[in-house]
């Protein structure tokens, strides 16, 4: 079976500059988060969407930062302008929903370098 | 928010045990978990345990929880090289995910 794909795996761009990053989950989940890992900070949560619907963007750190999920099998998280300080490695996962020992799946994530 | 807390750093020698800790806050949580990273990959489940249990045992690795002190270890017995890579744990609590700082774990040959 599939898992979690991201895209890209690397990205280098300068400043300023519009990345999104794309994850597809796996299929038939209806849970989609993403997570932001520095060595600064850790693994932090920067939002998640239960059938498509964002739920909590609490994390989303400023307004650069935007993410959707057209569909069930597709979602973006856009930075618009990038600054080096969302230098970090951007995760993507999914999980069924409702009760129960539903563990996260996890990409295998975006490294992401801001000029 | 709900606040998970490990140790950054443990270094072991091959064949050893190793322990890793955690300790959680939320009492409510129904599942934890604990995740494997290795370089340059996302998070492996390596195993979870239900709150109402005090402990699990999957082959090489088991996972004890003191739901009294909201402390949670996972034992990896006999541990390899290729256990080197950074462990976290988890919590769960109405499908939001809370994650540790993870614990780095260095095997020496």
């Amino acid at each position: 079976d599939a898992g979690v794909i991201q895209s890209p795996r690397h990205e280098v761009t300068e400043m300023g500059q519009e990345v999104t990053l794309r994850c597809k989950p796996i299929s038939g989940h209806d849970y989609l988060f993403w997570y932001r890992q520095t060595m600064m900070r850790g693994l932090e949560l920067l939002i998640y969407f239960n059938n498509n619907v964002p739920i909590d963007d609490s994390g989303m750190p400023e307004d650069r930062f935007s993410a959707k999920m057209p569909n069930a099998s597709f979602s973006t998280l856009k930075i618009q302008p990038s600054e080096p300080r969302d230098s970090a490695v951007y995760f993507c996962a999914s999980t069924l929903k409702g009760v129960g020992n539903q563990p996260q799946h996890f990409g295998d994530g975006t490294r992401l370098s801001i000029l | 928010g709900e606040d998970v807390e490990q140790s950054l750093f443990l270094s072991v020698r091959e064949g050893d045990s190793s322990v890793i800790n955690c300790t959680y806050t939320d009492s409510s949580s129904t599942y934890l978990y604990w995740y494997k990273q290795e370089p340059g990959a996302g998070l492996q489940l390596l195993t979870y345990i239900f709150s109402n249990m005090d402990m699990k045992q999957d082959q090489r690795l088991t996972v004890l929880l003191n739901k009294k002190d909201k402390h949670l270890s996972l034992r990896i017995a006999d541990t390899q090289t290729g256990d080197s890579a950074i462990y976290f744990c988890a919590e769960n609590n109405f499908n939001k995910f809370y994650f540790g700082s993870g614990t780095k774990l260095n095997v020496k040959p």
